[in-house]
């Protein structure tokens, strides 16, 4: 049985560009959810989308955007990237109150 | 507002000792405890948590915690650590729609043999 999958697994990008990050959530599972994670740090809550709407936000610039689409896959989306950005990006899917995590992506800016 | 405090940013213990990892909770509702532990550059795996009923739960690989509503504190213990354990620990607040997490800023285990 699949688990939270995100890709890719590692990126490096420039300060201002763009990046666009993916979640396949665990079959089933209707609720995804980001956090970012920045090094030595607790994860801080981004968005949670339920049925491909916007359901929580977290306190993040609107730099930070996200979606969700009809197989319940999401994607986050941070424009005009700052060094501050730096951290590892986690997703999550649930089901019942209870939250899956996948291996998060390693975004490095430079 | 809610928020999670590990007071405790590093600790190190033998193997074989006995572990208590702290964590205080501020939340305005009945909360939804977790921990959960994260290894070097993994995601986070969850230990156990606590939704209602019997405030002390037992979660995977020999750990236990309690939750104390007066105290406001959902502690985290294990009886005798195995060197495996060594992680990154995380005290989490949650709603009940399970996918708004507050996290605490976690504690580093290390266990010397």
């Amino acid at each position: 049985d699949a688990g939270v999958t995100q890709s890719p697994t590692h990126l490096i990008k420039t300060r201002g560009q763009h990046v666009t990050l993916r979640c396949s959530p665990i079959s089933g599972h209707k609720s995804v959810s980001w956090y970012q994670q920045v090094l030595g740090q607790g994860p801080q809550f981004i968005f949670q989308y339920y049925e491909k709407e916007e359901r929580g936000r977290g306190n993040f610039p609107d730099r930070f955007s996200a979606r969700q689409f009809p197989n319940y896959s999401s994607e986050l989306n941070v424009n005009a990237l700052l060094l501050g950005d730096s951290a590892l990006y986690l997703c999550a899917s649930s089901f019942l109150a209870e939250a899956f995590f996948g291996q998060g992506t390693r975004l490095t800016v430079v | 507002a809610q928020s999670v405090t590990q007071p405790d940013i590093h600790i190190t213990v033998s193997e074989g000792a006995s572990l208590e990892l702290r964590c205080n909770y501020s939340y305005g509702a009945t909360p939804y405890l977790f921990w959960y532990v994260q290894s070097p550059g993994q995601g986070l795996q969850l230990l156990l948590k606590y939704f209602s009923g019997d405030t002390l739960v037992q979660g995977i690989k020999g750990f236990e915690a309690e939750f104390k509503r007066s105290q406001s504190s959902f502690n985290l213990r294990k009886p005798s650590v195995h060197w495996s354990d060594a992680a990154e620990y995380f005290c989490a607040v949650g709603s009940n729609t399970g996918n708004q997490f507050y996290f605490g800023t976690g504690t580093s285990l290390t266990v010397i043999p």
